[in-house]
């Protein structure tokens, strides 16, 4: 069973990128779509977007401008980058596997918090 | 983007009860092709991220109870949970995988009365 896991920063400043990693282990990142999902606090959930493994991408269009993912095949990893951040950015961050590119979300990651405040 | 409509906010069901949460998308997520509708429906507890109930509408995923049930096409579904435990007390979510961007509804409020 693939498992993911989420790392980066739990506090950025306003203005300034969050950046964060999903660790994927016990199967290979050259298979599925790898997503991002974000929960701000005590809200519902918003899809940000995907990668696949070749480095193709789709993005929220409402986020488009500020995002970029990318991925790292030799260390099974993939990244979330989200510019000029505000406290609006502030959210539970998830990543995710689907099988495809339109497809339900599992496994997940356990989510990391990122804050952005002064 | 389609938009998912739950209904009702929150809900509170006596044990062993059926509780009925609906969800309701802005347009048709029935694939006529191969006639499958594209909609999911994740179980969140607190603290926790969303756990995969059910795939294709009325697929349960493995390992989940089958008290969990689900229903509905085109635009209008339902997720009974058949008799009420009290470990089903979470935030239930739909979502819409037929087209980007994936969208979900704004979660149920599953409590026990």
């Amino acid at each position: 069973q693939v498992q993911l896991q989420e790392s980066g920063p739990g506090l950025v400043k306003p203005s300034e990128t969050l950046s964060l990693t999903c660790t994927v282990s016990g199967g290979s990142i050259r298979s599925f779509y790898w997503n991002w999902i974000r929960q701000p606090p005590g809200k519902g959930l918003e899809w940000i977007g995907y990668i696949y493994y070749s480095g193709i991408t789709n993005y929220n269009p409402s986020l488009m401008s500020r995002v970029t993912m990318s991925v790292d095949t030799s260390k099974n990893q993939f990244s979330l980058k989200l510019s000029s951040v505000t406290a609006a950015d502030t959210a539970v961050y998830y990543c995710a596997t689907a099988a495809e590119a339109y497809n339900w979300f599992g496994p997940w990651g356990q989510g990391i918090l990122v804050t952005v405040s002064s | 983007d389609i938009v998912m409509t739950q209904s009702p906010d929150s809900l509170a069901v006596s044990l062993g009860e059926r509780a009925t949460i609906n969800c309701k998308s802005s347009q048709s997520v029935l694939y006529s092709s191969n006639n499958n509708n594209y909609l999911a429906w994740y179980q969140q507890k607190p603290g926790q991220p969303p756990k995969l109930l059910l795939y294709w509408a009325s697929t349960r995923e493995s390992g989940v109870p089958d008290r969990f049930s689900g229903s509905g096409s085109g635009t209008d579904f339902t997720l009974t949970i058949s008799s009420l435990q009290a470990e089903d007390v979470a935030v239930y979510y739909c979502q819409q995988y037929y087209s980007l961007p994936h969208t979900f509804g704004q979660g149920t409020k599953l409590e026990i009365k």
